[in-house]
């Protein structure tokens, strides 16, 4: 069965440095895509970046960047220059082909504090 | 600009009663979900929709049904609410397709307290 793993409920990460977020999935269908999302406090759920199966590069995005390491099939999320406002819950999920839909699952989530 | 809209923002009910709550979007997306958020356990997939009267079970069917009669409508019900259903409840739509990069588009989420 599919499975999406943040092991890291909590990060912590000084105002301008770099962080990653750590994300491994399960899946045995060859076509899926990985997505990472920010939930700041307000609530609402912010899309920050995709990675396909069959993408040859990784995925980036401003200061996202994607780890897409697909033999450990891990997809870790790297945040470049952390600033305040990417204080928020972070989560990885994954979308799957699947007969007649496309099934997208979530992780746990990674809470990440940047300090001053 | 996209929009999903969910019916209610905070929702009080009673052990028992059959809750409703309604998700509408104007993307004309084919796919919509309904998850359930609890702090350590991230969003569970409760039900999602790749069609009109079309349904699939997620990871948490149980105690939960949906309907989609129409498109842009994706209903959950909560047949006899018990206080484990107590939880922030989030619908999101996408548009179809096998290589689809499109992420998810979330509603704002209800709040879903069962006394």
């Amino acid at each position: 069965a599919q499975k999406i793993t943040q092991t890291q409920p909590g990060m912590f990460v000084q105002e301008k440095e770099a962080v990653t977020l750590d994300c491994t999935y399960d899946t045995s269908d060859p076509s899926y895509g990985l997505f990472w999302y920010k939930q700041p406090s307000s609530g609402e759920m912010i899309f920050l970046i995709y990675q396909g199966s069959y993408d040859q590069q990784n995925a980036t995005e401003g200061r996202y960047s994607l780890n897409f390491q697909k033999a450990r099939k891990s997809a870790n999320l790297v945040i470049s220059a952390s600033q305040l406002g990417d204080s928020a819950m972070y989560f990885c999920a994954m979308r799957e082909g699947h007969t007649g839909g496309f099934k997208t699952i979530f992780g746990a989530g990674t809470r990440l504090f940047v300090k001053a | 600009d996209v929009k999903v809209t969910q019916s209610s923002r905070y929702l009080v009910k009673r052990t028992g009663e059959k809750v409703f709550l309604e998700c509408v979007q104007d993307m004309d997306h084919e796919n919509m979900f309904w998850y359930r958020q609890d702090p350590g356990l991230g969003l569970r997939l409760i039900y999602f929709s790749y069609d009109v009267k079309m349904k699939e079970k997620g990871d948490i069917p149980e105690g939960y049904s949906v309907s989609r009669e129409k498109k842009e409508r994706f209903s959950l019900i909560l047949e006899s609410a018990s206080t484990n259903q107590t939880s922030m409840y989030l619908c999101a739509s996408n548009p179809a397709g096998a290589d689809s990069n499109q992420p998810q588009h979330f509603g704002d989420g209800t709040r879903l307290s069962i006394l």
